[in-house]
């Protein structure tokens, strides 16, 4: 098993619908978890942090975390063609220090 | 502007060749890390130093060297025995603190001749 998995998709949504990413971790200590966005060709970005269950709102980005679960989600709501791109969930692992786990991403594509 | 300044943003390397990736940031973070990306596959850790004068092996280190001379600079060294090369190169700095998010620059892409 991975230690952060996502589904690669591609995902995708019609213009103003939700999008929603899941994934899941194998390390039930983690503590700390971020989502970021790439754009084809640039480097990553960081779109939210969460580090307590339940959600956590940020403009049109609603992050969710459900630590019994093993879960972490992020939704997009009004979802634009400008939010195509590959989203990567972060984990800091137990005993990882600083270190970030990145799961593949999902690529997500917006479409009029 | 605060940031991390990746340099150069392409660049070729000739076999048995050594070349040295640039990652400089002015954000006053003590972390620096190294990832390498390649298409289809999340992102992997080269090295990670937490403070000047120190650094660890990440999970693919091998035929990679660091230093962390200084607090703004963690320079990447590609070595001739990485064979494999070819690939999206990424700096990022975080805070030192455990639940700091890290932040990237603009990577450097690296191409055999």
């Amino acid at each position: 098993q991975k230690e952060v998995e996502q589904n690669s998709g591609p995902l995708s949504v019609p213009e103003g619908a939700i999008a929603s990413l899941n994934c899941t971790y194998s390390d039930r200590g983690s503590q700390s978890f971020f989502w970021y966005r790439q754009y084809s060709g640039k480097s990553p970005e960081l779109i939210m942090s969460i580090y307590s269950n339940g959600d956590k709102e940020d403009g049109r980005f609603t992050a969710q975390l459900n630590k019994a679960s093993q879960y972490v989600s992020l939704l997009i709501r009004d979802s634009q063609p400008s939010d195509s791109a590959t989203y990567l969930c972060a984990v800091r692992l137990t005993g990882g220090g600083n270190k970030l786990t990145f799961g593949t991403g999902t690529q997500l594509k917006v479409e009029l | 502007d605060g940031g991390i300044t990746q340099s150069p943003k392409y660049l070729f390397r000739k076999e048995g060749q050594n070349v040295t990736l640039s990652c400089e940031q002015n954000l006053n973070h003590d972390a620096m890390y190294w990832y390498r990306q390649d298409p289809g596959q999340g992102l992997r850790l080269i090295y990670y130093s937490q403070i000047v004068n120190d650094f660890q092996k990440g999970d693919i280190a091998e035929g990679y060297s660091v230093s962390r001379e200084k607090k703004e600079s963690f320079p990447l060294t590609v070595t001739s025995a990485q064979k494999n090369p070819t690939a999206f190169y990424l700096c990022a700095s975080s805070i030192d603190a455990f639940n700091q998010p890290q932040h990237f620059g603009d990577g450097t892409r690296l191409s055999i001749l």
